[in-house]
């Protein structure tokens, strides 16, 4: 089973700060890395997905980077809204051939609460 | 394009009933697969195919069964609910060659 981890596991912010919450993956056999957004009651969101060493992703507010040597991406969040509250999920997706090829791994998430 | 559909939304069982959740994606991808998702835990897979006949196992796949006879369907069938299996499953596809996995908007199963 791959260990793929998020930090913190919750977070409460104010409106206004800029924050950011780490994942962290095996460094060996890297395929891809994806990035969610995930509201109550939703289905999860694609926000990025990341597959070289050095990617930099940015949507609006919202950036990812990406070091698959060490085995960490960081996503960022500039300004912090209250429409930002969600779980973010990162998950991992390895180099992996037969049957295995498209699994992703989840990590549990990082709970964001904008506070107005 | 409906994307990828689940049916139902919700679903109360008791322990020991048998039921299938269905899911089916209109976008002929070959790539499918079903999670659980539990607070603090996550997305966990329980199973995924890659093809029509094809399925394999995931990290929870106990209690579960699937089949994929179709490119279009792929249902999960839960052999004797236990209380344990309370949780928001969500069914996902993708096709090969893509990065992009698109997810349903999920069923919320309670087992009492």
């Amino acid at each position: 089973i791959l260990n793929v981890e998020q930090s913190p596991q919750s977070l409460h912010v104010q409106e206004g700060d800029s924050t950011n919450f780490t994942c962290s993956f095996p460094s060996s056999n890297f395929y891809a890395l994806h990035w969610y957004r995930w509201e109550t009651a939703k289905s999860p969101e694609a926000l990025f997905v990341m597959t070289l060493n050095g990617d930099e992703k940015k949507k609006g507010r919202i950036s990812a980077t990406l070091n698959t040597k060490e085995g960490y991406s960081y996503l960022y969040i500039k300004g912090s809204q209250p429409e930002d509250s969600a779980t973010y999920l990162c998950a991992f997706r390895a180099n992996a051939g037969g049957t295995s090829y498209g699994k992703l791994t989840f990590g549990q998430g990082t709970i964001l609460t904008v506070h107005p | 394009n409906a994307g990828v559909t689940q049916t139902p939304k919700f679903q109360v069982l008791k322990t020991g009933q048998s039921m299938t959740l269905q899911c089916a994606q209109d976008m002929n991808h070959e790539y499918m697969s079903w999670y659980r998702q539990d607070p603090g835990m996550g997305l966990r897979l329980i199973h995924y195919s890659v093809g029509a006949g094809i399925t394999d196992q995931g990290e929870v796949p106990n209690g579960y069964n699937v089949s994929r006879s179709t490119t279009e369907d792929f249902p999960l069938r839960l052999l004797s609910a236990a209380p344990s299996q309370t949780s928001v499953y969500f069914c996902a596809s993708r096709g090969q060659g893509s990065y992009e996995q698109y997810f349903g908007p999920g069923t919320r199963l309670t087992v009492t």
